[in-house]
C-alpha cells in the first residue's frame, strides 16, 4: 500500500537550534513531492516541489532535499515564527489527480 | 481578493440542515479540489474538478454534493450530515492536473450538532 510517513510527529526546538524533519514514502512512480506549512486554523501554504532524487530547494531558513525513499526539510537557525505543522505530500504515476498526504510534523520553536 | 478564498469560515449546522460552502480562486487556475481535514488524520481528498468537469470522486457519501459552475468557483452542498462530518473543509486549486502545486484556501470549520 502506498504510504507517506512523517517523523517526528512533534518537535520542540530552541530558537537557533537547527534540525530536520523527515518524510518517507513508499509509492511507485513518484511524480513529485510537495512540502506545505500549515498554521493553526489556516489552510496549508505551499513551500516546495521536488521531482527527482538529488534535487534541493531553498527558501529562507528552509531547505528541502529528496532521495529515492525520503525527503528532508532542514530548518537552519529557526525562529519562533517558524512554528507550524509541516506537511509532506506525494504525487505518483498511478494516482490520477490525487496527492497523498502525511500526517505532518508539528514544530514548536521556543524563544 | 487574492489567492483562494472560502466562505463561511465557520459553520455550525444541525443534522437536518442544508448548507453550502463556497470557494473562489483568483489565480487563473483550471483545477479545483475539496479536501477534508480531521484531527490527527492526513488530508483526505474528496473531489477534483478540471475545467469545470469532475474528474475524481473519492468515494464520498452522497450527503456531500459538489458543484463547479466555472473554473473560478467551487461549491460543496451539504445535507443531512452526521456528527463525524465535523472537520475543516479545505478548497485548493492548481494550474491544471499536470502542474500539481496546489494552493489552499483558509478552510471552513464545520461543526455538525
Amino acid at each position: 500500500e502506498d504510504q507517506v510517513t512523517q517523523s517526528p510527529e512533534a518537535l520542540r526546538l530552541q530558537e537557533g537550534e537547527s534540525s530536520s524533519l523527515n518524510c518517507s514514502y513508499t509509492v511507485s512512480g513518484l511524480r513529485g513531492l510537495f512540502w506545505y506549512r500549515q498554521d493553526p486554523g489556516k489552510g496549508p501554504e505551499f513551500l516546495f516541489t521536488l521531482y527527482s532524487a538529488g534535487e534541493e530547494k531553498e527558501k529562507e531558513r528552509l531547505k528541502a532535499t529528496l532521495t529515492k525513499k525520503e525527503s528532508f526539510l532542514h530548518i537552519t537557525a529557526p525562529k519562533p515564527e517558524d512554528s507550524a505543522t509541516y506537511l509532506c505530500a506525494v504525487h505518483q504515476e498511478t494516482s490520477g489527480s490525487r496527492l497523498t498526504f502525511g500526517e505532518g510534523t508539528q514544530l514548536t520553536v521556543n524563544p | 481578493e487574492t489567492g483562494v478564498t472560502q466562505t463561511p469560515r465557520h459553520l455550525v449546522m444541525g443534522m437536518t440542515n442544508k448548507k453550502s460552502l463556497k470557494c473562489e480562486q483568483h489565480l487563473g487556475h483550471n483545477a479545483m479540489y475539496w479536501y477534508k481535514q480531521s484531527a490527527k488524520k492526513p488530508l483526505e481528498l474528496m473531489f477534483v474538478y478540471n475545467f469545470k468537469e469532475q474528474t475524481e470522486n473519492n468515494s464520498v457519501p452522497s450527503r456531500f454534493s459538489p458543484e463547479c459552475p466555472n473554473s473560478s468557483h467551487l461549491f460543496l452542498h451539504l445535507h443531512t450530515l452526521q456528527p463525524e462530518d465535523s472537520a475543516l473543509y479545505l478548497c485548493a486549486s492548481s494550474q491544471d492536473l499536470v502542474r500539481r502545486e496546489q494552493y489552499f484556501g483558509p478552510g471552513t470549520r464545520l461543526t455538525v450538532t
